[in-house]
């Protein structure tokens, strides 16, 4: 079974520019969440969707930060502009029902110069 | 609110020795409780999970972890450390019931020597 997607795995860019994550949950999935994970703050969960609707989007740092989920099989994390203090490995996780465990992707690696 | 706490950012031991994570949990209902582990420029991948039914829970790789009400405490335990077993590990805590996110732990970093 395919896992949970995440393109692209490394993205380098500079500050000020747009940057687009993309996620594609597990089939079947009704939850879908966003994480940042770096040194000094750990794993933060940035925002998460239940049925394509998000829930809690309180740990968006800024309005910089934004992400969607169209349809159940594709979300996007989105900052714009971008500062070097976004550099990070992004997340994407999902999950199927209320106690069942999230299942993560591989990462997007996030390095804005 | 539910909390999680990992005693300790670092654990080393000798491969073959005892493995012991330690996490202790904070909340005011019966909680969900999960092991992750994440190999270097991975994502986190289930060890085990705890959902109010057996105490003691086995997960992959030899991992298990014992469920202890009365001390909040969820610890990760293996018996003899293999070399593949270099990783971080996250503590995580759901909240029963709900759709909510997990709320995870600082991570442990597992180092094991030949």
């Amino acid at each position: 079974d395919a896992g949970v997607i995440q393109s692209p795995r490394h993205e380098v860019t500079e500050m000020g520019q747009e940057v687009t994550l993309r996620c594609k949950p597990i089939s079947g999935h009704n939850s879908l969440f966003w994480y940042r994970q770096t040194m000094m703050r750990g794993l933060e969960l940035l925002i998460y969707f239940n049925n394509n609707v998000p829930i809690d989007d309180s740990g968006m740092p800024e309005d910089r930060f934004s992400a969607k989920m169209p349809n159940a099989s594709f979300s996007t994390l989105k900052i714009q502009p971008s500062e070097p203090r976004d550099s990070a490995v992004y997340f994407c996780a999902s999950g199927d029902n209320l106690n069942q465990p999230q299942h993560f992707g591989d990462g997007t690696r996030l390095s804005i110069l | 609110a539910q909390s999680v706490t990992q005693l300790g950012s670092h654990v080393s031991v000798s491969e073959g020795a005892l493995v012991l994570l330690r996490c202790n949990y904070s909340s005011s209902v019966p909680p969900y409780l999960f092991w992750y582990v994440q190999y270097p420029n991975q994502g986190l991948q289930l060890l085990l999970k705890y959902t109010s039914a057996a105490t003691l829970v086995k997960g992959i790789n030899g991992f298990e972890a014992e469920f202890k009400k009365s001390e909040t405490s969820f610890h990760l335990t293996k018996p003899s450390a293999h070399m593949s077993d270099a990783a971080e590990y996250f503590c995580a805590v759901k909240h029963g019931g709900s759709q909510g996110n997990l709320i995870f732990g600082k991570g442990t970093k597992l180092s094991v020597k030949p």
